[in-house]
């Protein structure tokens, strides 16, 4: 099974931020990695599916890239409301999540 | 607009059984395969089953941790999945979501196992 490391589990930065979240899987996913968000009592939010392909009506601040086991989530100037958690998911290979990372402003 | 709403859930002693639903509206249900994913408290995210769709013959599939106790259907008729948990275990306490292929996504039902 595929096993996915997400870091930092919890990361506190100022709005205008560049924000970065790291996934490294078990092995190679060839891109097959989506970013989600999701914040506080609400459902799971596709951002990024594939790697690097922003999802309809999500703001283009946020960005990913990476290949072969590693993968970044980048929010470009982090907003008040981009605080949430964020998690990444592998569908390589049947579906193994990220652990998550917390966003909270500073 | 999409939308998936779980239903189902509460307080369930050990050892006993509990139907969730996933019912939905927004899209053409019969199209998508199916997934439910769950969370235990404090813990990451757990892919659990999937059920695909009648041109895939309505294939399932399971989590390890679940396999031979948890049943997915589906009712294409009234654009629900089912998540039919029996045995459960304490193990088994989290939330649970429904989701088309992991593009969207229910707002979740909290399960408790406990006596």
């Amino acid at each position: 099974d595929i096993q996915m490391t997400q870091s930092p589990s919890f990361l506190s930065a100022s709005v205008g931020d560049r924000v970065t979240i790291n996934c490294k899987a078990s092995q190679n996913i060839n891109k097959y990695l989506n970013w989600y968000q999701q914040k506080l009592g609400e459902a799971p939010k596709l951002l990024i599916y594939n790697t690097n392909n922003l999802q309809t009506g999500i703001p283009s601040r946020f960005s990913g890239s990476g290949s072969g086991t590693d993968y970044t989530l980048t929010i470009s100037s982090l907003q008040p409301e981009d605080v949430a958690t964020y998690f990444c998911l592998q569908h390589s290979s049947r579906w193994t999540f990220g652990g998550g990372t917390k966003l909270e402003l500073k | 607009e999409v939308k998936l709403e779980e239903s189902g859930g509460g307080l369930v002693q050990p050892g006993m059984s509990v139907k969730l639903s996933c019912a939905t509206s927004g899209f053409t249900f019969s199209d998508y395969w199916m997934e439910w994913v769950r969370q235990a408290p404090g813990k990451g995210l757990e892919w659990v089953a999937e059920i695909r769709n009648k041109a895939n013959n309505y294939a399932t599939y399971y989590g390890k941790s679940v396999k031979g106790r948890f049943t997915i259907s589906r009712d294409d008729s009234k654009s629900i999945v089912y998540l039919q948990v029996n045995s459960i275990r304490s193990e088994d306490t989290g939330i649970y979501y429904c989701t088309t292929g992991f593009d969207y996504w229910g707002q979740g039902v909290m399960v408790t196992v406990s006596s």
